[in-house]
This record gives C-alpha cells, sequence and structure tokens, in this order.
C-alpha cells in the first residue's frame, strides 16, 4: 500500500518569499493533517481536514499559512510570505477517520524548510 | 504547563541495557495515549498504543496511571537499532468535539555498543 507522498522534500528560500507543500494522503483516508516540526520539538498540529472541510486550524498562522483540499484528496500548504522562524519539516499525516475512533495516524516522510 | 512534557534527554545506554521514559499530561480529561518514534530526520512512526492495563510488545513495555497524569515506555535489552527519539502522545479531549494529537519534545535515546 502506497504512504502518504509529499513533496518537494526540501526547499530553501529567502525569508519574505513564498512556497508550496504538496500532499497526497493514503487512498480512502478522510482525514488530513499539517503538523509542523521545529528542530528539537515534537510536531505541532497546523491544521486537520475531514474530507475537504477544516476541523482544527486553530494553531495555523493565518496571516501567512494557508491550505486547502478542495477535492477531498490532494492537500498544500502554502506559506507567504516566510520568516526565519518557519525553518522546520512540514509533515503531512492522514487516517482513516478522526484518531479517537482508534484509527492510526501515518506521516508522510516531510518536506524540509529552510529560510535564508 | 505544557500539555505534554517529557524529560528531553539524551538517554546514552550500553546495549542490553534497560531504560525508561517517563511523561506527563496535563489534562485529565485526556483519552488516549501512544509512544510514537522517530528515526533521524524521519516522520514518526507509531510504536504502541498505551492502556490503563499496561502493554507490552516485546522488550517494550508501555503503562498509564490515570490518577497522577503520567505515561511511562520501558524498553528492555537494549538494542543498537532502539536509537531514536521517543515521542509522547496525548489525544486531548476538545468541547467542539475534534480531539487533536499532542506531541511531546521527544527523548532522545543512543545506544551504544
Amino acid at each position: 500500500e502506497a504512504g502518504v507522498a509529499q513533496s518537494p522534500r526540501y526547499k530553501i528560500i529567502e525569508k519574505r518569499q513564498s512556497v508550496a507543500f504538496w500532499c497526497n494522503p493514503i487512498s480512502g483516508h478522510a482525514t488530513l493533517y499539517w503538523y509542523q516540526q521545529i528542530l528539537g520539538q515534537g510536531p505541532k498540529l497546523l491544521i486537520q481536514f475531514q474530507n475537504n472541510g477544516v476541523v482544527d486550524d486553530s494553531q495555523l498562522p493565518k496571516d501567512r499559512f494557508s491550505a486547502e483540499r478542495l477535492k477531498g484528496v490532494d492537500s498544500t500548504l502554502k506559506i507567504q510570505p516566510a520568516k526565519l522562524e518557519d525553518s522546520a519539516v512540514y509533515l503531512c499525516a492522514s487516517s482513516l477517520a478522526d484518531v479517537s475512533s482508534g484509527n492510526t495516524i501515518y506521516f508522510g516522510e516531510g518536506s524540509w524548510l529552510t529560510v535564508v | 504547563r505544557k500539555e505534554v512534557e517529557q524529560d528531553p534527554g539524551p538517554f546514552n545506554v550500553p546495549e542490553g541495557a534497560t531504560v525508561a521514559f517517563n511523561c506527563t499530561y496535563s489534562n485529565s480529561a485526556s483519552q488516549s495515549f501512544f509512544w510514537y518514534r522517530q528515526d533521524c530526520r524521519k516522520e514518526p512512526k507509531l510504536l504502541m498504543s498505551v492502556y490503563s492495563s499496561g502493554n507490552e510488545d516485546g522488550r517494550f513495555t508501555a503503562q498509564l496511571n490515570r490518577a497522577s497524569q503520567y505515561i511511562s515506555l520501558l524498553i528492555r535489552d537494549s538494542k543498537l537499532s532502539d536509537s531514536a527519539t521517543y515521542l509522547c502522545v496525548v489525544i486531548l479531549a476538545h468541547i467542539s468535539g475534534n480531539t487533536p494529537l499532542v506531541f511531546g519534545k521527544g527523548t532522545r535515546l543512543s545506544v551504544i555498543a
């Protein structure tokens, strides 16, 4: 079974530039998550989708971050303009349904962002 | 107080040693608990769920103490391949009905030959 696919794997941009990350979840998974993991810290949830609807975006810095999952499958996460503190790994994850129902969450390999 | 707290380590132990990691969580209404493993420059992967009755998977034992809001992971007979960061993960109960996964910062383990 194919896992969660993410691209690009690595990106270096200058501050104030924009960047977009793409995620293709495991087939059939209704729930999709974007996490931010800064070096030395645990992943922090940015946004959670259930199909194409947003369930939780309370920790998404909406002045610069946006995410969409228009058809309920693939998702993109955009940062514009980027700041130095946005340097992190952006992990996409998916699960069949909400994890509170006992579903396991599967992570992609992540997109590594360095803002210089 | 952080929602999920772990000792960041690193724990440097010889092969064959027994090592224990601890984790505390602040929300008494937390529902579910897990340990994830994250290798260097890789994504987190589920190691095991943690149940009130405790659970064991080979050399790994996880325990939950709801009264003390404390979770532990014990690794017996450590192998070089156990070297990784171990993330404590809690599902919080949300008033809105959403139940996000909350990760600790992780505890780094290095098993030395």
